[in-house]
């Protein structure tokens, strides 16, 4: 079946400006996962859905970025007023469950100019 | 807090040789879940593993095996007879058993293997 798909794979912006990064998770999957990605790092948790709720937002560097899942599919990840620091690997990861293992997407590449 | 170490950075292997990466972990949680991804240079995590803080049993797959050790807090991935294929960047997670799910990643292991 289809895995995680995100789009675009890459966005390069202008500093100041807005995005919105998509994920598509797999069918039937209620856990959908942000994570970000610096170069040479190991992914770091942003944000957490369970079903439309955000339930766990800790890993929310500021109050520019906020993130939505309004039917409990597809998740947007949105990022206000960019930073040259926001540059990175934005991934996204689903689980049939909050006990699984999480299934990544290809991620999407950001870069802030 | 939990943390995840893969203190080797990089390893060049060649082809066939056998190559152990080391992963250690702190957490104050007695339950907890534990996963091993590759990284291949395409970009997208591959799920190789997951184990329970409570099956301490080695597990081997095909060319892979796992080694988890509570008393050391370390578990270990070693891949005999490697291939160029497994090159990649292999990542070490922990993750709470209730709660987020949340996982914790190492830096990750960057794995050359050359022919």
């Amino acid at each position: 079946g289809a895995g995680v798909s995100q789009t675009p794979s890459n966005k390069v912006t202008e500093k100041g400006k807005y995005v919105e990064l998509r994920c598509d998770p797999i069918s039937g999957h209620t856990a959908l996962y942000w994570y970000r990605q610096s170069l040479g790092q190991g992914p770091e948790f942003l944000i957490y859905f369970q079903g439309t709720g955000a339930a766990d937002d800790s890993g929310l560097p500021n109050d520019r970025f906020f993130a939505v899942r309004p039917e409990g599919s597809v998740s947007t990840l949105k990022i206000q007023r960019t930073e040259r620091g926001d540059s990175a690997m934005y991934l996204c990861a689903s689980s049939p469950g909050t006990s699984g293992e999480q299934y990544f997407g290809p991620g999407t590449r950001l870069t802030v100019t | 807090a939990q943390k995840v170490t893969q203190a080797q950075t990089e390893i060049s292997v060649v082809e066939k040789e056998d190559v152990t990466l080391d992963c250690v972990y702190e957490t104050r949680d007695t339950t907890y879940y534990l996963f091993w991804y590759k990284q291949p240079p395409s970009g997208e995590l591959v799920f190789l593993i997951r184990r329970n803080s409570f099956d301490e049993q080695n597990e081997i797959s095909g060319r892979y095996s796992w080694n988890f050790q509570k008393s050391t807090s370390s578990f270990n991935f070693t891949i005999t007879a490697s291939q160029v294929v497994d090159s990649a960047v292999y990542f070490c997670a922990l993750s709470y058993t209730s709660g987020t799910y949340k996982y914790i990643f190492g830096t990750g292991t960057r794995l050359k293997v050359l022919a």
